[in-house]
């Protein structure tokens, strides 16, 4: 029974590119949830999606961030044009549809060189 | 003012001993987690509660509802139990956003 996956587990990128971070949920699970840890600080919310839709967005930061759950396949967490600050861990979440208990995977590190 | 305090945020313990890691909130819940950090590493989900105790192995968390406190204990601590312990909150009404502490860090030496 595989848990929440996600890869790379590290990815590093040069200021200006692009940041692709994935995640494949729990089997059955069909809610994802993405979380940032940026450095001496906590996790924070980021988004909250279900198959092909977004629920809420409201912890992405407006500009170059996005995120998708398509009806196959992972999600996808989208930073364009990446800069150091974006430095962190990402972690996403799954969840099932009878609770909505949250199940972590084990982090994509991203540094911005 | 986080709506999500930790108490303390360092926490060294000789193996053997009983911890108690606390988590204040200010805010309306519906639940709250206790997960753990290894370093480097992943999150695991330890507990969830709304009320009351739960008990998995030596590993017990409380909350009390009225005070919007809860804590987590660990008996017969192991050097194993070494990690960073996150208290997240699910608000009142939202059933899946996380409000987050930042965390206690414990270390348990042999």
């Amino acid at each position: 029974n595989a848990g929440v996956m996600q890869n790379p587990r590290h990815l590093v990128r040069r200021r200006g590119q692009e940041a692709r971070l994935r995640c494949s949920p729990m089997k059955g699970h069909s809610h994802v949830y993405w979380y940032r840890q940026l450095p001496e600080e906590g996790l924070k919310f980021m988004v909250y999606l279900q198959k092909e839709n977004i629920i809420d967005e409201s912890g992405m930061p407006k500009e170059r961030f996005s995120a998708e759950f398509p009806k196959e396949g992972p999600s996808i967490l989208r930073i364009q044009q990446v800069v150091r600050g974006d430095s962190a861990a990402y972690f996403c979440a799954s969840s099932g549809t009878t609770t909505y208990e949250q199940y972590f995977g084990p982090g994509t590190r991203l540094t911005v060189t | 003012k986080n709506e999500v305090e930790q108490s303390p945020q360092n926490l060294t313990a000789q193996e053997g001993e009983f911890i108690t890691i606390n988590c204040s909130y200010s805010v309306g819940i519906s639940a709250l987690h206790w997960l753990q950090q290894h370093p480097g590493g992943g999150i695991v989900s330890l507990f969830m509660l709304s009320s009351g105790k739960k008990k998995h192995g030596r590993l017990i968390a409380t909350i009390n509802i009225q005070e919007k406190h809860s804590s987590l204990h660990i008996t017969a601590s192991h050097p194993r139990d070494s990690a960073v312990y996150i208290c997240a909150v699910e608000r009142g009404g939202s059933n899946y956003k996380l409000t987050f502490g930042k965390g206690t860090l414990l270390t348990v030496n042999p």
